[in-house]
């Protein structure tokens, strides 16, 4: 059965910084992964889709990596700032499930300090 | 990318009366989800709302508490009946046209009193 972490689950980092976010899977038959940003009581923003034949996707300061093998991806901030503030969640699509429905990490809680 | 109405985006109500939240969405989809997000937790799919049948619920909610109705390709809605202050969470609606990516609404943030 597919889980997903994120490590850590909270982060407070100074305005300026470039950081990284983790998320970790335990079958490498995964169709594609998605990172999400959601602030405080809303709904998700997608961020990055990462397909399975992709090693890394870019937008803007963000970078999101996927090595199936190792089964993890990473969620690169450059320059962060106090807008980038919020939590940010991963999600895997398994290859084989019946349903190809999403399962999700927990989360990792960014704080950005002015 | 498909834009995603959520209504309404808060709401204070009753414990055992109901509440029903809408999802429009700005072009056609094949497949519209029903999520839950407990305060603190990761999201819990509810169910897929399929057009022209009804509603695929995941273990641990059924239709009783759940209706969910799916009248066309755009548009959906997610009723929580008899609700008591366990059903205070963000209720969301995602849409995804062929296994790709994934897209949300604003979210609806319930608290039952």
């Amino acid at each position: 059965k597919q889980e997903v972490t994120q490590i850590p689950a909270a982060l407070s980092v100074p305005e300026g910084e470039n950081l990284v976010l983790n998320c970790s899977f335990t079958d490498s038959a995964i169709y594609n992964l998605q990172w999400f940003r959601q602030d405080p009581g809303k709904g998700l923003t997608s961020l990055l889709l990462i397909q399975s034949s992709q090693r890394e996707q870019t937008s803007g300061r963000l970078n999101a990596s996927l090595d199936k093998s190792s089964g993890r991806s990473t969620l690169y901030i450059a320059a962060s700032q106090p807008g980038d503030s919020a939590t940010y969640l991963c999600a895997v699509r398994p290859s084989f499930d019946s349903n190809y429905q999403l399962i999700w990490g927990a989360g990792t809680k960014l704080i950005i300090k002015p | 990318s498909a834009v995603i109405s959520q209504k309404p985006s808060r709401d204070i109500c009753q414990r055992g009366t109901s509440l029903t939240i809408q999802c429009q969405v700005d072009s056609q989809v094949t497949m519209m989800f029903w999520y839950r997000q407990q305060p603190g937790q990761s999201l819990t799919l509810i169910a897929t709302a399929n057009q022209g049948s009804e509603a695929t619920y995941e273990s641990g909610f059924v239709i009783d508490k759940f209706p969910i109705s799916r009248p066309n390709l755009t548009f959906s809605t997610l009723t929580v009946s008899n609700m008591s202050p366990e059903d205070s969470s963000i209720y969301l609606c995602s849409v995804e046209e062929g296994y790709t990516e994934a897209f949300f609404g604003q979210g609806t943030r319930l608290t039952v009193v």
